[in-house]
């Protein structure tokens, strides 16, 4: 699977939009971006996964680059509870494993 | 969204012994499951990839006799971590896909402490 960079840690106001981004530069044609998230002595929680065109759902939106190098997860209005470690993942279709990162910490503050 | 479960979700064990925990995919079949461990501060590490009807696949570094995983039928697994040590306490978590192209459903981790 390619490597994917993240910032370690990034803070975010409540209320506002967090973006994070992910470069993912090594990417093939058909792997896919997963983004998970992992609040403090949980499983981890699926967000979004997209191949080449932006996606939203009710949790949040994955923008990614024409050239896919990189991909940006927007959590819309953050909050309190949005605070955790998230993970940007870049894996080939069915039961291919996941293999993560360092992540990011976002801190939401109020 | 699909729900993957673990039990216990917490054990305590004494150093020597052996501890199963167990990973049920609950409303979708799994032929395939995933083991990951966790220290404090750092990020998931896979472990193995559990098979349905024939033996895990370990990581680098992973050794299979200690860490015995089972995958007997398609909506269960097993990691026994056997002859605990303190040093083998930690987050462990599973997970499982229930189709093509869809996301990884996560249970909500087992976390072991071996005194």
């Amino acid at each position: 699977d390619a490597k994917t960079t993240q910032p370690p840690s990034m803070d975010c106001a409540e209320g506002r939009a967090a973006n994070l981004p992910c470069n993912h530069s090594t990417i093939s044609g058909n792997e896919y971006v997963y983004w998970y998230r992992q609040i403090h002595s949980q499983g981890p929680q699926y967000i979004i996964h997209g191949l080449k065109n932006n996606e939203t759902n009710e949790m949040a939106s994955l923008i990614i680059t024409e050239d896919r190098k990189s991909s940006t997860l927007i959590l819309p209005h953050a909050t309190l509870r949005d605070t955790a470690v998230y993970y940007c993942i870049v894996r080939v279709g069915y039961g291919n494993k996941l293999v993560f990162g360092a992540g990011t910490i976002l801190r939401v503050k109020s | 969204g699909a729900v993957v479960s673990q039990h216990p979700s917490r054990v305590i064990c004494k150093s020597g012994t052996s501890v199963k925990i167990e990973c049920r995919s609950l409303d979708f079949q799994a032929t395939t499951m995933f083991w990951y461990r966790q220290f404090p501060k750092q990020s998931l590490m896979l472990m193995a990839t559990s098979n349905e009807g024939s033996k895990a696949t370990y990581e680098q570094g992973v050794e299979k006799d200690k860490f015995l995983i089972n995958h007997a039928s398609l909506t269960l697994s097993t990691l026994t971590v056997t002859s605990a040590h303190p040093e083998d306490s930690s987050f462990y978590i599973c997970s499982a896909t229930p189709a093509p192209n869809t996301e990884a459903f996560f249970g909500q981790g087992t976390r072991l402490t071996v005194v």
